[in-house]
């Protein structure tokens, strides 16, 4: 298996401007989580999804956010519209089940600079 | 409120020596522990949980860790390091919510590893 895969892997955009980022899961794992990372505030978990219907939303900063899962082999996280303090490592994670206590994999994250 | 604290935001070590880094979490019922490495520019990946029973867990790599429920601790070892063990490290508890479960991260361990 490929694992988690994230695109883009760097993005740079303006502020205002909108950012789709997009996160394919393991085969087979029925959960996934989206994570921000920053050096001020460290791993947030954003959203995360069972059976492709979000469960907890409560870690999304603003209305700006919004997540999708149309399917259970793809989802999307999108800014918009961008601001700086955005700036970010956002990290895709699944897992196989809907216990905590199964292994979290996480994809190599995506990098986004917004201007 | 559930919380994982890393009172350590960067240790050096000497390769060949002995390593700890340390984890406290505060959570009311008995805590799901877990223990992640990422390397630079790579995602998450699980180094060892604890859940239950004994409370010396071994891990990937060589790593263990030792859950103390009196200093509510859940400390990182390793007897020996090696110099491709210079990473992230980031202690997490799982938790149930009311809407589902998900972890809580600490802010991270950076360890650099000198000849």
């Amino acid at each position: 298996d490929a694992g988690v895969i994230q695109s883009p892997r760097h993005e740079v955009t303006e502020m205002g401007q909108e950012v789709t980022l997009r996160c394919k899961p393991i085969s087979g794992h029925n959960s996934l989580f989206w994570y921000r990372q920053t050096m001020m505030r460290g791993l947030e978990l954003l959203i995360y999804f069972n059976n492709n219907v979000p469960i907890d939303d409560s870690g999304m900063p603003e209305d700006r956010f919004s997540a999708k899962m149309p399917n259970a082999s793809f989802s999307t996280l999108k800014i918009q519209p961008s601001e700086p303090r955005d700036s970010a490592v956002y990290f895709c994670a699944s897992r196989s089940g809907q216990t905590y206590l199964n292994e979290q994999f996480f994809g190599p994250g995506t990098r986004l600079t917004v201007l | 409120a559930q919380s994982v604290t890393q009172p350590d935001i960067h240790i050096t070590v000497s390769e060949g020596a002995s390593l700890e880094l340390r984890c406290n979490y505060s959570y009311g019922a008995t805590p799901y522990l877990f223990w992640y490495v990422q390397s630079p520019g790579q995602g998450l990946q699980l180094l060892l949980k604890y859940f239950s029973g004994d409370t010396l867990v071994q891990g990937i790599k060589g790593f263990e860790a030792e859950f103390k429920r009196s200093q509510s601790s859940f400390n990182l070892r390793k007897p020996s390091v090696h110099w491709s063990d210079a990473a992230e490290y980031f202690c997490a508890v799982g938790a149930p919510t009311g809407t589902g479960n998900q972890f809580y991260f600490g802010t991270g361990t950076s360890l650099t590893v000198i000849p």
